[in-house]
């Protein structure tokens, strides 16, 4: 058990609809990540939140969108679902601004329909 | 831009076989090198890193050399397990760079009893 828990583990959907994807980082961690990975472009870095603040941002759609609350849990939201969102979206979480060892939730599987 | 390429998979193995996974890497400055594995169903795991050159990252018997002359990480055990059946991702850090952990594409290993 890595300590990040992500929820909900597994989300069906329509095209158009929005979701929104819940991650809590390990205990004391104040830095979390949002990968996305897909069998066709594997692991993509979306954004990085370090104590709330947005640190840095990937290859994340204009649809896409995340914040990081005081109490360090994040979410990200994702709007206007498209087929090709369906994915399995991971959250990691680290100590310092740097993701020198990074600790990965289980992910949430999105499927759009 | 930073970007790290892995030997295309599924590689299959027999119990107590040697296994290498290629990894070579591009940056511009002076990476930081990971090998991470994501079991079944579950979500990534940082197995191993090297920090500089010539410097050797090891945990449960897997090791991998930092080679800045080869711009390589390979992955190798020398015997290989039913248990170490999983997905192995080689990715890298620049600080000061686009201060984000890249991951390569990963690649499966399978390994029978």
């Amino acid at each position: 058990d890595s300590g990040v828990t992500q929820t909900p583990k597994h989300l069906i959907t329509a095209t158009g609809q929005r979701v929104t994807l819940r991650c809590s980082p390990r205990s004391g961690d104040l830095s979390v990540y949002w990968y996305q990975q897909s069998l066709d472009q594997g692991l993509q870095f979306l954004i990085q939140y370090y104590n709330g603040e947005e640190r840095a941002k990937g290859n994340i759609l204009e649809r896409f969108s995340a914040q990081q609350f005081p109490d360090l849990h994040s979410e990200l939201n994702l709007s206007s679902l498209e087929l090709g969102d369906s994915a399995l979206y991971f959250c990691a979480s680290s100590l310092r601004q740097g993701p020198e060892k990074l600790f990965f939730g289980s992910g949430t599987q999105l499927s759009v329909l | 831009g930073d970007s790290v390429t892995q030997m295309e998979g599924p590689v299959t193995l027999s119990e107590e076989a040697f296994l290498t996974i290629n990894c070579t890497y591009t940056a511009t400055g002076y990476p930081s090198l990971f090998w991470y594995v994501q079991y079944p169903g579950e979500g990534l795991q940082l197995l191993l890193k090297a920090t500089k050159a010539d410097d050797k990252g090891s945990n449960k018997g897997f090791e991998a050399t930092y080679r800045k002359e080869t711009t390589s990480f390979h992955l190798e055990k020398g015997s290989v397990q039913v248990s170490d059946s999983a997905v192995y991702f080689c990715a890298l850090y620049t600080q000061g760079g686009s201060e984000k952990l890249v991951f390569g594409k990963g690649t499966k290993l399978t390994v029978n009893p």
